[in-house]
């Protein structure tokens, strides 16, 4: 069954360090997104992406964050300067239209921890 | 800003008897919602979804009820086994909107115990 593939799954940076969290959506998907989970707390959205550029976001996202399509494969997540409370598990997600009538099919996420 | 709300952290249920899982939300506009379960150390995997032109959907032992007057859905697994012991969330979003997102519930931990 096709996957959405995440690397790395756990990342430690220091507080203020750039990340860029990777991700193989499904190859046929046209939707790309990121969720972020806080431990504890709910899954929350941060960015939907088509036609190579953002078509949503929400208010975390904000200009210490940017996601890219750098090829025809890979969909990144970039945080600039990292701060303790982008401490989460980022998860990816593709679907094959909008919103997808199936949901999202998601990846295993990456444990982001920031010290 | 709560708009989906999951009240029950956790449930515990003894195998082959029913699961009920409850959500509320407050948006009166949501009009399509989904349930997703979550092992630990993975990715939500979808379940089951609902438009609200329906009030039940059904998928094997999994039955997902929407109640609009009330804003509230519940998902029933019938019998639960323990593979089933999860977390689950409930998921709403605005097709009619544009929005691309869903609003996620905080999630119950169901344990079926065998």
């Amino acid at each position: 069954e096709p996957e959405v593939t995440q690397t790395p799954s756990h990342q430690v940076t220091q507080m203020g360090q750039e990340v860029i969290l990777r991700c193989v959506p499904i190859s046929n998907h046209l939707y790309f997104y990121w969720y972020r989970q806080i431990l504890g707390q709910k899954v929350e959205f941060l960015v939907s992406f088509y036609n190579n550029e953002i078509s949503e976001k929400s208010e975390i996202f904000d200009d210490q964050f940017s996601v890219e399509r750098p090829d025809g494969s890979n969909f990144t997540l970039k945080i600039r300067s990292t701060k303790l409370e982008d401490s989460a598990m980022y998860f990816c997600a593709s679907s094959e239209r909008m919103r997808g009538v199936y949901g999202y099919t998601f990846g295993s996420g990456t444990r982001l921890t920031v010290v | 800003d709560q708009q989906v709300k999951q009240n029950s952290p956790s449930l515990s249920v003894q195998e082959g008897r029913i699961s009920i899982l409850n959500c509320d939300y407050t948006n009166s506009m949501f009009d399509y919602f989904l349930w997703y379960k979550k092992y630990p150390a993975e990715g939500p995997t979808f379940l089951i979804s609902i438009s609200s032109i329906k009030d039940k959907n059904e998928d094997g032992r999994f039955t997902v009820f929407l109640n609009k007057s009330a804003k509230h859905l519940s998902l029933h697994i019938v019998p639960s086994q323990p593979g089933d012991s999860a977390v689950y969330f409930c998921a709403a979003s605005i097709t009619t909107s544009g929005t691309y997102k869903y609003i996620f519930g905080t999630g119950t931990r169901l344990k079926v115990l065998a």
